[in-house]
Protein backbone atom coordinates (compact mmCIF):
# COMPACT_ATOMS: atom_id res chain seq x y z
CA UNK A 1 0.00 0.00 0.00
CA UNK A 2 1.17 3.40 -0.75
CA UNK A 3 2.91 5.10 2.31
CA UNK A 4 3.21 8.76 1.33
CA UNK A 5 0.47 11.34 0.19
CA UNK A 6 2.07 14.75 -1.42
CA UNK A 7 0.57 17.92 -1.24
CA UNK A 8 -0.07 19.67 -3.54
CA UNK A 9 -0.13 17.48 -6.22
CA UNK A 10 0.80 20.50 -8.89
CA UNK A 11 2.14 23.59 -7.75
CA UNK A 12 3.09 26.72 -10.69
CA UNK A 13 5.62 29.65 -8.77
CA UNK A 14 7.31 32.02 -11.35
CA UNK A 15 11.03 32.02 -11.16
CA UNK A 16 13.04 33.32 -8.06
CA UNK A 17 9.88 32.57 -5.92
CA UNK A 18 9.95 29.44 -2.51
CA UNK A 19 8.35 26.00 -3.69
CA UNK A 20 7.28 24.23 -0.90
CA UNK A 21 5.90 20.69 -0.91
CA UNK A 22 4.54 17.86 1.88
CA UNK A 23 4.76 14.70 2.36
CA UNK A 24 2.76 12.60 4.97
CA UNK A 25 2.97 8.96 5.47
CA UNK A 26 1.65 6.30 7.50
CA UNK A 27 4.33 4.14 9.63
CA UNK A 28 7.32 4.13 11.54
CA UNK A 29 10.07 5.30 9.25
CA UNK A 30 14.08 4.95 9.74
CA UNK A 31 14.59 7.82 6.72
CA UNK A 32 12.81 9.93 4.31
CA UNK A 33 14.26 10.75 1.26
CA UNK A 34 13.02 12.93 -1.40
CA UNK A 35 13.93 12.19 -5.26
CA UNK A 36 13.32 14.63 -8.33
CA UNK A 37 11.95 13.30 -11.77
CA UNK A 38 12.58 15.58 -14.86
CA UNK A 39 10.23 14.36 -17.38
CA UNK A 40 10.86 11.39 -19.55
CA UNK A 41 14.04 10.65 -17.26
CA UNK A 42 14.85 8.35 -14.14
CA UNK A 43 14.42 9.87 -10.04
CA UNK A 44 17.41 11.90 -8.66
CA UNK A 45 18.29 11.70 -5.26
CA UNK A 46 17.78 14.89 -3.47
CA UNK A 47 19.01 14.86 0.19
CA UNK A 48 17.93 12.11 2.93
CA UNK A 49 17.10 13.06 6.58
CA UNK A 50 17.21 10.35 9.63
CA UNK A 51 14.13 9.62 11.60
CA UNK A 52 16.39 11.50 14.69
CA UNK A 53 16.97 13.82 12.71
CA UNK A 54 13.96 17.67 12.17
CA UNK A 55 15.44 19.53 9.68
CA UNK A 56 18.63 19.10 6.92
CA UNK A 57 20.08 21.34 4.18
CA UNK A 58 21.79 20.66 0.56
CA UNK A 59 22.25 24.10 -1.27
CA UNK A 60 18.64 25.84 -2.56
CA UNK A 61 16.86 22.65 -0.25
CA UNK A 62 15.47 22.27 2.93
CA UNK A 63 13.73 19.43 4.03
CA UNK A 64 12.52 19.06 7.62
CA UNK A 65 10.48 16.08 9.37
CA UNK A 66 8.09 15.86 12.04
CA UNK A 67 7.45 11.96 13.35
CA UNK A 68 4.94 12.96 15.80
CA UNK A 69 2.71 14.16 12.85
CA UNK A 70 3.96 11.91 10.47
CA UNK A 71 5.18 14.44 7.67
CA UNK A 72 8.21 15.98 6.17
CA UNK A 73 8.23 19.10 3.64
CA UNK A 74 10.54 20.43 1.41
CA UNK A 75 11.32 23.41 0.42
CA UNK A 76 13.06 25.17 -2.89
CA UNK A 77 14.29 28.09 -2.31
CA UNK A 78 14.85 31.18 -5.18
CA UNK A 79 13.70 28.82 -7.60
CA UNK A 80 14.45 28.39 -11.00
CA UNK A 81 13.01 27.16 -14.61
CA UNK A 82 15.54 24.04 -14.82
CA UNK A 83 13.87 23.03 -11.57
CA UNK A 84 10.79 22.14 -13.17
CA UNK A 85 10.23 18.65 -12.24
CA UNK A 86 7.83 16.25 -10.09
CA UNK A 87 9.39 15.68 -6.91
CA UNK A 88 8.80 12.15 -4.96
CA UNK A 89 9.18 11.68 -1.03
CA UNK A 90 10.18 8.22 -0.51
CA UNK A 91 10.23 6.50 2.96
CA UNK A 92 12.63 3.75 4.49
CA UNK A 93 10.95 1.49 6.64
CA UNK A 94 14.32 -0.58 8.00
CA UNK A 95 12.62 -3.32 5.94
CA UNK A 96 15.10 -4.86 3.14
CA UNK A 97 16.19 -1.86 1.94
CA UNK A 98 12.29 -0.92 0.44
CA UNK A 99 11.72 2.47 -0.58
CA UNK A 100 7.91 3.23 -0.70
CA UNK A 101 6.97 6.51 -3.00
CA UNK A 102 4.31 9.01 -2.46
CA UNK A 103 2.20 10.41 -5.19
CA UNK A 104 4.31 13.09 -6.24
CA UNK A 105 3.64 16.89 -6.63
CA UNK A 106 4.64 18.36 -9.98
CA UNK A 107 6.27 21.33 -9.83
CA UNK A 108 6.22 23.94 -13.14
CA UNK A 109 8.64 27.15 -12.47
CA UNK A 110 7.91 29.90 -15.19
CA UNK A 111 10.00 32.54 -16.46
CA UNK B 1 30.26 6.72 -18.07
CA UNK B 2 26.24 5.95 -17.10
CA UNK B 3 25.60 4.62 -13.51
CA UNK B 4 22.30 2.25 -14.43
CA UNK B 5 21.39 1.90 -17.68
CA UNK B 6 18.48 0.05 -19.23
CA UNK B 7 17.33 -1.65 -22.72
CA UNK B 8 15.60 -1.08 -24.42
CA UNK B 9 14.48 2.56 -23.59
CA UNK B 10 11.10 1.97 -25.35
CA UNK B 11 9.02 -1.47 -26.20
CA UNK B 12 5.75 -1.32 -28.29
CA UNK B 13 4.47 -4.79 -28.76
CA UNK B 14 1.23 -6.78 -28.77
CA UNK B 15 -0.57 -8.42 -26.15
CA UNK B 16 -0.03 -11.98 -25.51
CA UNK B 17 4.19 -11.54 -26.82
CA UNK B 18 6.99 -12.45 -24.32
CA UNK B 19 9.51 -9.21 -24.25
CA UNK B 20 12.81 -8.66 -21.81
CA UNK B 21 14.24 -5.64 -20.16
CA UNK B 22 17.65 -5.78 -19.00
CA UNK B 23 19.29 -3.67 -16.47
CA UNK B 24 22.88 -3.42 -15.52
CA UNK B 25 25.21 -1.09 -13.02
CA UNK B 26 28.51 0.15 -13.06
CA UNK B 27 28.62 1.26 -9.46
CA UNK B 28 29.71 -1.58 -7.72
CA UNK B 29 26.20 -2.11 -5.75
CA UNK B 30 24.89 -4.96 -4.31
CA UNK B 31 21.14 -4.34 -4.45
CA UNK B 32 19.12 -3.83 -7.39
CA UNK B 33 15.29 -3.37 -7.83
CA UNK B 34 12.71 -2.57 -10.18
CA UNK B 35 9.77 -0.56 -10.14
CA UNK B 36 6.75 -0.13 -12.11
CA UNK B 37 5.58 3.70 -12.87
CA UNK B 38 1.87 4.36 -14.11
CA UNK B 39 0.34 6.72 -15.79
CA UNK B 40 -0.52 8.61 -12.95
CA UNK B 41 3.34 8.34 -11.96
CA UNK B 42 2.56 6.10 -9.19
CA UNK B 43 6.03 4.16 -8.68
CA UNK B 44 5.70 1.07 -7.13
CA UNK B 45 8.70 -1.57 -6.48
CA UNK B 46 7.98 -5.18 -7.59
CA UNK B 47 11.59 -7.17 -7.08
CA UNK B 48 14.59 -6.26 -4.91
CA UNK B 49 17.76 -8.16 -5.34
CA UNK B 50 20.62 -8.63 -2.95
CA UNK B 51 24.15 -10.00 -4.41
CA UNK B 52 22.01 -11.92 -6.89
CA UNK B 53 19.48 -13.57 -4.02
CA UNK B 54 15.55 -12.10 -4.86
CA UNK B 55 15.03 -10.65 -1.22
CA UNK B 56 11.56 -8.07 -2.04
CA UNK B 57 8.92 -9.88 -4.37
CA UNK B 58 5.99 -7.27 -4.48
CA UNK B 59 2.30 -9.14 -5.01
CA UNK B 60 3.44 -9.17 -8.96
CA UNK B 61 1.70 -11.73 -11.15
CA UNK B 62 3.96 -14.71 -11.79
CA UNK B 63 4.07 -13.49 -15.54
CA UNK B 64 6.89 -11.07 -14.41
CA UNK B 65 10.27 -13.03 -14.26
CA UNK B 66 12.95 -11.43 -12.52
CA UNK B 67 16.42 -12.66 -13.09
CA UNK B 68 20.13 -11.71 -11.92
CA UNK B 69 23.00 -13.47 -13.72
CA UNK B 70 25.37 -11.80 -11.54
CA UNK B 71 25.61 -8.48 -8.54
CA UNK B 72 26.06 -5.72 -11.92
CA UNK B 73 22.92 -7.26 -14.18
CA UNK B 74 19.13 -7.63 -13.44
CA UNK B 75 16.75 -8.45 -15.89
CA UNK B 76 13.21 -8.50 -16.02
CA UNK B 77 11.10 -10.89 -18.28
CA UNK B 78 7.27 -10.50 -18.77
CA UNK B 79 5.54 -13.53 -20.40
CA UNK B 80 1.96 -13.17 -22.11
CA UNK B 81 2.00 -9.19 -21.80
CA UNK B 82 -1.74 -7.63 -20.93
CA UNK B 83 -2.50 -4.35 -21.47
CA UNK B 84 -1.96 -3.15 -18.01
CA UNK B 85 1.40 -3.89 -18.13
CA UNK B 86 1.81 -0.89 -20.32
CA UNK B 87 3.49 1.18 -17.52
CA UNK B 88 7.36 2.46 -17.33
CA UNK B 89 9.44 0.41 -16.03
CA UNK B 90 12.67 1.80 -13.84
CA UNK B 91 15.72 -0.22 -12.75
CA UNK B 92 17.66 1.23 -9.65
CA UNK B 93 20.59 -0.02 -7.71
CA UNK B 94 21.68 0.81 -4.45
CA UNK B 95 24.22 -0.45 -1.72
CA UNK B 96 22.78 -3.06 0.81
CA UNK B 97 22.21 -0.86 3.75
CA UNK B 98 18.93 -0.10 4.70
CA UNK B 99 19.76 3.94 4.95
CA UNK B 100 21.10 4.14 1.51
CA UNK B 101 20.50 6.48 -1.89
CA UNK B 102 19.04 4.31 -5.04
CA UNK B 103 19.83 5.03 -8.13
CA UNK B 104 17.72 4.89 -11.09
CA UNK B 105 18.13 4.10 -14.83
CA UNK B 106 16.60 6.27 -17.34
CA UNK B 107 13.11 3.82 -18.01
CA UNK B 108 11.98 1.74 -20.08
CA UNK B 109 8.45 2.75 -21.74
CA UNK B 110 6.21 -0.51 -22.60
CA UNK B 111 3.27 -0.15 -24.77
CA UNK B 112 1.14 -2.90 -25.41
CA UNK B 113 -1.40 -3.07 -28.00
Amino acid sequence: SQQGEEDPQALSIQEGENATMNCSYKTSINNLQWYRQNSGRGLVHLILIRSNEREKHSGRLRVTLDTSKKSSSLLITASRAADTASYFCATDTGTASKLTFGTGTRLQVTL
Amino acid sequence: DTAVSQTPKYLVTQMGNDKSIKCEQNLGHDTMYWYKQDSKKFLKIMFSYNNKELIINETVPNRFSPKSPDKAHLNLHINSLELGDSAVYFCASSLPSVSDTQYFGPGTRLTVL
